[in-house]
């Protein structure tokens, strides 16, 4: 079965660090570029960072720019998120997400469960 | 940044009618060398996380009803169910994968009237 399990989220105060992990299963994770996405609580869906499937390649959206760092484990089927300087605004169930380009698709094909991470004194 | 708006906010719709969203962008998703939209939607419901509906602006994923359906190029899309049924109660987003930021509509809650 083609899976994606986050890991990693929980509670820290602002200015902590966070990092978490999206375990992936039934599919050659090197093939496929990754992504994360955010979702505040009530709120809409936020594309934040992707990497391609070497790792060679990252984006960044602007809100997390220089606080936040994608990598990959290609051996060990695992995409994490390194998030430093953390504030209240990130507040968020983070979402791994498969991008479909490798089979022609594009959009984003398989997501996780999400993980929630909440910034708060 | 390509910008992403859908409208309406919200929609009631009676069962086995018919609901249309739309999803304008800012700029154009339609890259030339391929001719492919690069648009997609998404089903959110509570709980849940999102699940591909529709991609190049009018594939339908592997597994999804054929009473959604997509159309529109360019600029202008629209996500329609054919016929709602009970389970199709959720949130609705459209989303650009031309450039990043990757950027999602605010959503489009739908609801039964």
């Amino acid at each position: 079965e083609v899976q994606l399990v986050e890991s990693g989220g929980g509670s820290v105060q602002p200015g902590g660090s966070l990092r978490l992990s999206c375990a992936a299963s039934g599919f050659t994770f090197s093939n496929y570029w990754m992504h994360w996405v955010r979702q505040a609580p009530g709120k809409g869906l936020v594309w934040v960072s992707r990497i391609s499937s070497d790792g060679s390649t990252t984006n960044y959206a602007d809100s997390v720019k220089g606080r936040f760092t994608i990598s990959r484990d290609n051996a060990k089927n695992t995409l994490y998120l390194q998030m430093n300087s953390l504030r209240a605004e990130d507040t968020a169930v983070y979402y791994c997400a498969r991008d479909g380009r490798f089979l022609d698709r594009g959009a984003f094909d398989i997501w996780g469960q999400g993980t929630m991470v909440t910034v708060s004194s | 940044d390509i910008v992403m708006t859908q409208s309406p906010d919200s929609l009631a719709v009676s069962l086995g009618e018919r609901a249309t969203i739309s999803c304008k962008s800012s700029q154009s998703v339609l890259y030339s060398s391929n001719n492919k939209n690069y648009l997609a939607w998404y089903q959110q419901k509570p709980g849940q996380p999102p699940k591909l509906l529709i991609y190049w602006a009018s594939t339908r994923e592997s597994g999804v009803p054929d009473r959604f359906s997509g159309s529109g190029s360019g600029t202008d899309f629209t996500l329609t169910i054919s016929s709602l049924q009970a389970e199709d109660v959720a949130v609705y987003y459209c989303q650009q994968y031309y450039s990043t930021p990757y950027n999602f509509g605010q959503g489009t809650k739908l609801e039964i009237k």
